[in-house]
């Protein structure tokens, strides 16, 4: 119940496509939904996040949508660029603030 | 204070041995977090502090594995009789409490090898 499915494994686009990560969760009391962005060798980074009583956030070329009802969330990158080239993972907080991370998407973004 | 700092980046060490890895996190936050990554995975959750107190341990933190955060501001974690299978980049995390989303930030990692 504390799992976070994410999917795909790995995306490979074109500069300025728009790549989607799709994640999904089984705990209805997860209550704060944010994505990370990791480059090889380093910690993951924050990138945007989202609660469940919002549909829909949008930061930059970064938006997240939210289905609460299907329990999945999504995550869409707007004219990407060959620098968004990364792992990028979906997570959720448990009460605790403790986070659950999904498996992670691997982006190539090619010019 | 520019963000979480570990200590050290890398670390080599033979079968059997122990190990320890240093945690600053940012100075005005009261959680502290220890997660660990294998190559091609997600962060797991191993254990974490509020202030000084360790609050909650991972079944994947075994006996080997302790954590310290004494005065609530740095933490270590120690890995005792290192195996293969510690290979692994550990990684640290801070958030405050006193805000509604708390979002965390992580540290570079500590990559451990275990030869």
């Amino acid at each position: 119940q504390q799992q976070v499915k994410q999917s795909p494994q790995s995306l490979i686009v074109q500069k300025g496509g728009i790549p989607i990560i799709n994640c999904a969760y089984e705990n209805t009391a997860f209550d704060y939904f944010p994505w990370y962005q990791q480059f090889p060798g380093k910690g993951p980074a924050l990138l945007i996040a989202i609660r469940p009583d919002v549909s829909e956030k949008k930061e930059g070329r970064f938006t997240i949508s939210f289905n609460k009802s299907a329990k999945q969330f999504s995550l869409h990158i707007m004219d990407s660029q060959p620098g968004d080239s990364a792992t990028y993972f979906c997570a959720s907080r448990y009460n605790t603030d403790k986070l659950i991370f999904g498996t992670g998407t691997r982006l190539q973004v090619f010019p | 204070d520019t963000g979480v700092s570990q200590n050290p980046r890398h670390k080599i060490t033979k079968r059997g041995q122990n190990v320890t890895f240093r945690c600053d996190p940012i100075s005005e936050h009261n959680r502290l977090y220890w997660y660990r990554q294998t190559l091609g995975q997600g962060p797991e959750f191993l254990t974490y502090f509020q202030n000084e107190a360790q609050l909650e341990k991972s079944r994947l933190l075994s006996d080997r594995f302790s954590a310290e955060r004494p005065k609530g501001s740095f933490s270590t974690l120690e890995i005792q009789r290192t195996e293969q299978g510690d290979s692994a980049m550990y990684l640290c995390a801070s958030s405050s409490q006193t805000r509604r989303n708390t979002e965390a930030f992580f540290g570079q990692g500590t990559r451990l090898t275990v030869v």
